[in-house]
Parts: C-alpha cells; structure tokens; sequence
C-alpha cells in the first residue's frame, strides 16, 4: 500500500499563511495526473472535498485554498487563514489500489 | 444537488454482521464513470477506505477486510449497501459512505453522507 505522511499538527496566526504537507512512499502521479486529493474535516462533521488532482478546487471551496505538488511531495496552502479554517486536513492517493489516506494534520491557532 | 445518507444498525453484538445502507440523490449509479465508496473512522483516529462500487458493479475491496466485506448496489432505488462479517470491537467507528468521480483519471471522494456511529459491544 501507499503510505502518506503528514504532520500531526501545525499552529498558525489568523491571517497568515498556512502550508500542509503530505509525502507519498511511492510516485502518485501517472501521465499528466497527479493523483492526490485534499479533505477538510470540522469536528463532528464529514470530509469535504477541498483539492481534486493535487491543484484543482473543489466546486464551492474558496480560493485562498490551492495545491500543488508532483510525484511524492504536494502541498496544501491556505492564504489567508480564517477562523472557520481550523478543522484536520487529509491528504488522499488513488495511483493505486487500495486508495489511502493520510493521518490528517490538524490545523490551530497560535 | 448530490446528497447521500448512511443507515445502520447503531449497535451490535461481536460476531453478528454489519449492514449498512447508502441512500443518494442528484446522481445515478447507472451512468458511466459514477462508483460509491465505503470510508470508516474509529473515533479520534483516522480514515481508513473499505469499498468501492462503480456503475458497471465492479468492486474493489481493501485487502486488509477483503473477506469480510461485501458491496452491493440497487441502482433502481439510488442505494448502495455494504455488508461485515464477523464484526468485533475494532470494526467500532463512524461509517461513510461517499460519490466517487474521476473514473478514469484517478478518483476521488467529492460527496459524502453525514456518517452513521457503529458500535460493536457486548
């Protein structure tokens, strides 16, 4: 299985940047794909679809999100953070069955 | 408007099995290129994927569970089922159920039910 690691937790300021990352154990993208997906989940909520192949937004999802990235290395920005930001980010990978997640990074405030 | 919402038994006794209902709307599993996907998360911790259906009822499970589980679908009446055998206490978690999209340039999960709490308990 593919291994994605992010870092537990990561502490911003309200209107900063903040950048999340995740690291693949093997290459997720294929051709002209990058096949890593990003989540936001609020407690007590299900994920939400933020990033779709490493640089797309999600319909609906504000553009102070972006991603980026290829191969093992991608990035989740948030530019600028915002209260209702604060929430665990999942990174996802589907190069290859079975599709896998990150452990999540949990975003707070400093 | 795509919506989908988990049903399930709430609670259950170690070794009895898991059934557990997907009920959708805005989307068909009938067209091309559409699947629905399985996704659990003990308390706390993280997601771990269980199974996928696509519209041509092609299943993938993840090996970890791959007997125990089984994905269904009744396209008829927009519902995708998901059965576990032999369930104990590590199968207590939240369960969800989601649209999955990008058949064939690597899928992702773009809609997801609200989740339904399982708990294995004697």
């Amino acid at each position: 299985d593919i291994v994605l690691t992010q870092s537990p937790a990561l502490a911003v300021s309200l209107g900063q940047r903040a950048t999340i990352s995740c690291r693949a154990s093997q290459s997720v993208s294929i051709s002209r794909y990058n096949l890593m997906h990003w989540y936001q989940q609020k407690p007590g909520q299900q994920p939400k679809l933020l990033i779709y192949r490493a640089s797309n937004l999600a319909s609906g999802i504000p553009a102070r999100f972006s991603g980026s990235g290829s191969g093992t290395d991608f990035t989740l920005t948030i530019n600028p953070v915002q209260a209702d930001d604060i929430a665990t980010y999942y990174c996802q990978q589907s190069r290859e069955s079975p599709p896998t997640f990150g452990a999540g990074t949990k975003l707070e405030l400093k | 408007q795509v919506t989908l919402k988990e049903s399930g038994p709430g609670i259950l006794q170690p070794s009895q099995t898991l059934s557990l209902t997907c009920t959708f709307s805005g989307f068909s599993l009938s067209t091309y290129g559409m699947g629905v996907g399985w996704i659990r998360q003990p308390s706390g911790k993280g997601l771990e994927w269980l199974a996928n259906i696509w519209w041509d009822d092609d299943k993938y499970y993840n090996p970890s569970l791959k007997n125990r589980l089984t994905i269904s679908k009744d396209t008829s009446n927009n519902q995708a089922f998901l059965k576990i055998t032999n369930v104990d206490t590590a199968d207590t978690a939240t369960y969800y159920c989601a649209r999955i999209v990008g058949y064939n340039s690597g899928y992702y999960f773009d809609y997801w039910g609200q989740g339904v709490m399982v708990t294995v308990s004697s």
